[in-house]
């Protein structure tokens, strides 16, 4: 089965750029959307068509993706982007997410 | 407003069933399919199952397959999740989730999942 490959965790200081990668076989020839995810909270759609922007998702976010990974950027990363960040995939009719990053902005 | 309502979950016993509801309100409920995702205790977001937007199409992740169904009315503006079967690793908050839809520069479609409720916990326990 596919599976998409996120690390566990990433730090940033606040105004430092944070990067999340996803990463699964032959991930370019797909569409990935990236969820942001607070406790106790919904998760919210930051990214989707691999680097489009919803409206209310600010443009400190972008994302890439290319060959076998897609990357999630936060520039000038904010206290309030602290939060488990999500990439999700299609394979087929089954979407698959990856296993989440923690950001944490200290 | 675009928003989605999650109801239906509880405490349940092991082997037992129990059916979800997801209300919408703010949009054509008719448009757009409907997901479910799920987050166990301490673990990241599994995808549960999606319905089409008419109802015709119909898929579940497999460790679900043959005990959870996706099912719809749109008279009622509601997605439903009937789960039969329920296991200690089905305890999880569960989400319903929109699934919109986007014509690529290939002219094929793709869904993404814009939309979400708030989630309500289910807990399969004796």
């Amino acid at each position: 089965s596919y599976e998409l490959t996120q690390p566990p965790s990433v730090s940033v200081s606040p105004g430092q750029t944070a990067t999340v990668s996803c990463s699964g076989d032959e991930l370019g020839e797909k569409f990935v959307s990236w969820f942001q995810h607070k406790p106790g909270q919904s998760p919210v759609l930051v990214i989707y068509q691999d680097y489009l922007r919803p409206s209310g998702t600010p443009q400190r976010f972008s994302a890439s993706n290319s060959g076998s990974t897609a990357t999630l950027t936060i520039s000038g990363t904010q206290s309030v982007d602290e939060a488990d960040y999500y990439c999700q995939a299609w394979d087929s009719t089954t979407a698959i997410f990856g296993g989440g990053t923690k950001l944490t902005v200290l | 407003q675009v928003q989605l309502v999650e109801s239906g979950g509880g405490v349940v016993q092991p082997g037992r069933s129990l059916k979800l509801s997801c209300s919408a309100t703010g949009f054509i409920f008719s448009d757009y399919g409907m997901n479910w995702v799920r987050q166990a205790p301490g673990k990241g977001l599994e995808w549960v199952g999606k319905i089409s937007y008419d109802g015709s199409k119909k898929n579940h992740v497999d460790s679900v397959k043959g005990r959870f169904t996706v099912s719809r009315d749109d008279s009622k503006n509601t997605v439903f999740l009937q789960m039969h079967g329920l296991r200690a690793e089905d305890t999880a908050v569960y989400y319903c989730a929109r699934d919109n839809i986007a014509v690529v520069p290939s002219g094929a479609y793709y869904y993404y999942m814009d939309v979400w409720g708030k989630g309500t916990t289910v807990t399969v326990s004796s």
